[in-house]
C-alpha cells in the first residue's frame, strides 16, 4: 500500500484566493482526520470522518474552512478565501483501530 | 513583527546512550496512548502504542510506560542513534472516541 496520499505537497497562494487540499486514505481504513501544524500551536485536529461521516468538526477554526469525504477513497479540506493566518502544514491521517497512520503533509503558504 | 513560536522542549544525548522523553496527560478517561516520530519536512510516523490496562510495552530498542495514577507517559530508545533525531509526540485518546489529542512535542538530538 502507499500509505495516505495527499496532494498538493506545496502551495503558495494569494490571500482571497480558494485553496483545496486532497486526501486519499489507505484503502480499507474506515476514519479520516485532518489535522494543522504550525509552530505556535502544534499539531491540532481539524475534523474527522468516521465511515465518511462528518463526526467532530469542532477543530476547524471558522466558516472559511470546510471539508467533504464523498466517498471512503477521497476526501477534500476546502479553505475560502484563504487568509495569510492559514499558512500551516496541513495533514490528513487514516485508521482502522486506534493507530492513525499520517499523509506526507500540504504545506500551505498564504501571501 | 514575526509571533514567537512553540518552544519545543529538547533532549540532547550522545550516539550508543539510552533516551527517556516523557509526556504528562490530563485526561483520566484516555484509554490508548500512541508515540509518534516525526522527522523534518514529514509527517508523524507511528512508533509503539499502549493501551490503559496494560503499563509497559517493549518493540524494536523502544520502550513505553504508562503511570496512570500520576498520568505519566514515557517512551524510552535504547542505544539511540543518529537517524532517531526527531520530534516526538504523545497521543492520547479517550474511551470510545477515535481522535487523538496530541502533545507539544519533544526534540530529540543525537549527537555523533
Amino acid at each position: 500500500d502507499a500509505g495516505v496520499i495527499q496532494s498538493p505537497r506545496h502551495e503558495v497562494t494569494e490571500m482571497g484566493q480558494e485553496v483545496t487540499l486532497r486526501c486519499k486514505p489507505i484503502s480499507g481504513h474506515n476514519s479520516l482526520f485532518w489535522y494543522r501544524q504550525t509552530m505556535m500551536r502544534g499539531l491540532e485536529l481539524l475534523i474527522y470522518f468516521n465511515n465518511n461521516v462528518p463526526i467532530d468538526d469542532s477543530g476547524m477554526p471558522e466558516d472559511r474552512f470546510s471539508a467533504k469525504m464523498p466517498n471512503a477513497s477521497f476526501s477534500t479540506l476546502k479553505i475560502q478565501p484563504s487568509e495569510p493566518r492559514d499558512s500551516a502544514v496541513y495533514f490528513c491521517a487514516s485508521s482502522l483501530t486506534g493507530e492513525q497512520f499520517f499523509g506526507p503533509g500540504t504545506r500551505l503558504t498564504v501571501l | 513583527g514575526e509571533s514567537v513560536g512553540l518552544h519545543l522542549p529538547t533532549l540532547s544525548v550522545q550516539e550508543g546512550d539510552n533516551s527517556i522523553i516523557n509526556c504528562a496527560y490530563s485526561n483520566s478517561a484516555s484509554d490508548y496512548f500512541i508515540w509518534y516520530k516525526q522527522e523534518s519536512g514529514k509527517g508523524p510516523q507511528f512508533i509503539i502504542d499502549i493501551r490503559s490496562n496494560m503499563d509497559k510495552r517493549q518493540g524494536q530498542r523502544v520502550t513505553v510506560l504508562l503511570n496512570k495514577t500520576v498520568k505519566h507517559l514515557s517512551l524510552q530508545i535504547a542505544a539511540t542513534q543518529p537517524g532517531d533525531s526527531a520530534v516526538y509526540f504523545c497521543a492520547e485518546k479517550g474511551t470510545g472516541r477515535r481522535a487523538l489529542t496530541f502533545g507539544s512535542g519533544t526534540r530529540l538530538q543525537v549527537q555523533p
